[in-house]
C-alpha cells in the first residue's frame, strides 16, 4: 500500500491566494483527519471525517478555512485567503472504520509558506 | 478540553545515554495513551501505546507505563541511539475518535 499521499509536499504563496492542499488516505479507511503542526502551537486538529461526512471541524481556525471529502478516496483542505500566520506543515491523516482511536496513519505532510 | 503536557525541548543526550520525556494528561476515567515519533520530513508513526491502567507499552527499546494515579504515560529508553533522533509526541484518546497530542518534545542524540 502507498500509505497516505499528500500533495504537494511543499507549496509556497503570497499573502491573498488561494491554497489547496490534496489528501488521499489509504485505501479502505473510512476517517480522514486534517492537522496543522507549528512550532508555537504544536500539533492541531483542524476537522475530522468519518464516511465522507465531516464530524467535528471546531480545529478550523476560521471561514477561510474549508474541507472537503467529495469521496472516500480523496479529500482537500483550502485556505482563502492565505495569510502568513498560516504559514505550518499540514498533515493528513487516515483511519480505517473499526480502528480504534489511535491506529491513524500519517501522510508525508505539506509544508505552506505564506509570504 | 482535555490536553496533554510533555516535558518541554529540546532534550539533547549523547548516545547510549538513558532517556525520559515526561508526559501527563488531564482526561478523567480510563483514556488510552499512546506515543508518536516523527522522523525528520515525515509524518508521525505509532510508536507504542496503552489501553489500561498499569500496562506497559513497548517497542524499539522504548517503553511507558500507564499511571493512573499519577496521569502520566512517561517515555523511557535505556540506552539511545542516533538513529532516535526525532520529535516524540504524547496523545490520549477516548472513544474511538479522535486524539488529542502534546506539544511534542523534539530529541537529538549527538555520538
Amino acid at each position: 500500500d502507498a500509505g497516505v499521499i499528500q500533495s504537494p509536499r511543499h507549496e509556497v504563496t503570497e499573502m491573498g491566494q488561494e491554497v489547496t492542499l490534496r489528501c488521499k488516505p489509504i485505501s479502505g479507511h473510512n476517517s480522514l483527519f486534517w492537522y496543522r503542526q507549528t512550532m508555537m502551537r504544536g500539533l492541531e486538529l483542524l476537522i475530522y471525517f468519518n464516511n465522507n461526512v465531516p464530524i467535528d471541524d471546531s480545529g478550523m481556525p476560521e471561514d477561510r478555512f474549508s474541507a472537503k471529502m467529495p469521496n472516500a478516496s480523496f479529500s482537500t483542505l483550502k485556505i482563502q485567503p492565505s495569510e502568513p500566520r498560516d504559514s505550518a506543515v499540514y498533515f493528513c491523516a487516515s483511519r480505517a472504520t473499526s480502528g480504534r482511536a489511535e491506529e491513524q496513519y500519517f501522510g508525508p505532510g505539506t509544508r505552506l509558506t505564506v509570504t | 478540553g482535555d490536553s496533554v503536557t510533555q516535558m518541554e525541548g529540546p532534550v539533547t543526550l549523547s548516545e547510549e545515554a538513558f532517556l525520559t520525556i515526561n508526559c501527563t494528561y488531564t482526561a478523567t476515567g480510563y483514556p488510552s495513551l499512546f506515543w508518536y515519533v516523527q522522523y525528520p520530513g515525515e509524518g508521525l508513526q505509532l510508536l507504542l501505546k496503552a489501553t489500561k491502567a498499569d500496562d506497559k507499552g513497548s517497542n524499539k527499546g522504548f517503553e511507558a507505563t500507564y499511571r493512573k494515579e499519577t496521569t502520566s504515560f512517561h517515555l523511557e529508553k535505556g540506552s539511545v541511539q542516533v538513529s532516535d533522533s526525532a520529535v516524540y509526541f504524547c496523545a490520549e484518546g477516548q472513544g474511538a475518535q479522535k486524539l488529542v497530542f502534546g506539544q511534542g518534545t523534539r530529541l537529538t542524540i549527538n555520538p
